[in-house]
């Protein structure tokens, strides 16, 4: 089955102390991406990747760190989280289309992640 | 500087009536656009795109139109169904920024029985 997965689904930590929210697909996808939604926010973009080892800032980045050493991962970490990025985090795939922006493309997301910071 | 506005935080419409989601822009270099619908406790899913060579699209029950001109866009939904009731997101992307992505605050519409 297509999918992208996301682990774990829910935590709660505490501040400073890091993490990794780990992300997956299996539809050999060459982007990918994370967001986070906020109530009345929607969705905001942190990071995103071209293919590997290709990563930009989205309109979020700052407190966040990725990398894409492998096509199929996307991991989201958190050197030192605090309260404020407690949200909801959903991370996302598509293909490149052949001389097109990648964005052109459908998102495939992930089931979400939903971090608490205390 | 919110580039994608959706000002309706919510719609309520009988099944089988029309359901009509707008969203607005303010970046002239976007050229395509797409909606998402989310239930609770899932992720998004795609369901309709438009680029900006077209004024119109349509897939089903689902039809989005697009005036470049205004910065707006529209999703029509007809007839509406229960199960169309989600957090509906608009999407917004330019071409000469590849894989960035703008979305919207979401529209939460209710298809009542």
């Amino acid at each position: 089955e297509a999918q992208v997965t996301q682990n774990p689904r829910y935590l709660i930590t505490v501040t400073g102390k890091k993490l990794t929210v780990t992300c997956s697909q299996n539809m050999n996808h060459e982007y990918m991406s994370w967001y986070r939604q906020d109530p009345g926010l929607g969705l905001r973009q942190i990071y995103y990747s071209m293919n590997v080892e290709v990563t930009d800032k989205g309109d979020v980045p700052e407190g966040y760190k990725v990398s894409r050493k492998e096509k199929r991962n996307f991991p989201l970490i958190l050197e030192s989280p605090s309260p404020n990025q407690t949200s909801l985090y959903f991370c996302a795939s598509s293909h490149g289309l052949a001389g097109g922006p990648f964005a052109y493309n459908e998102q495939f997301f992930g089931p979400g992640t939903r971090l608490t910071v205390l | 500087d919110q580039q994608v506005k959706q000002n309706s935080p919510s719609l309520s419409v009988q099944e089988g009536r029309i359901s009509i989601l707008n969203c607005d822009y303010t970046n002239s270099m976007f050229d395509y656009f797409l909606w998402y619908k989310k239930y609770p406790a899932e992720g998004p899913t795609f369901l309709i795109s438009i680029s900006s060579i077209k004024d119109k699209n349509e897939d089903g029950r689902f039809t989005v139109f697009l005036n470049k001109s205004a910065k707006h866009l529209s999703l029509h939904i007809v007839p509406s169904q229960p199960g169309d009731s989600a957090v509906y997101f608009c999407a917004a992307s330019a071409g000469t920024n590849a894989g960035k992505s703008t979305f919207g605050d979401g529209t939460t519409l209710t298809v009542k029985p």
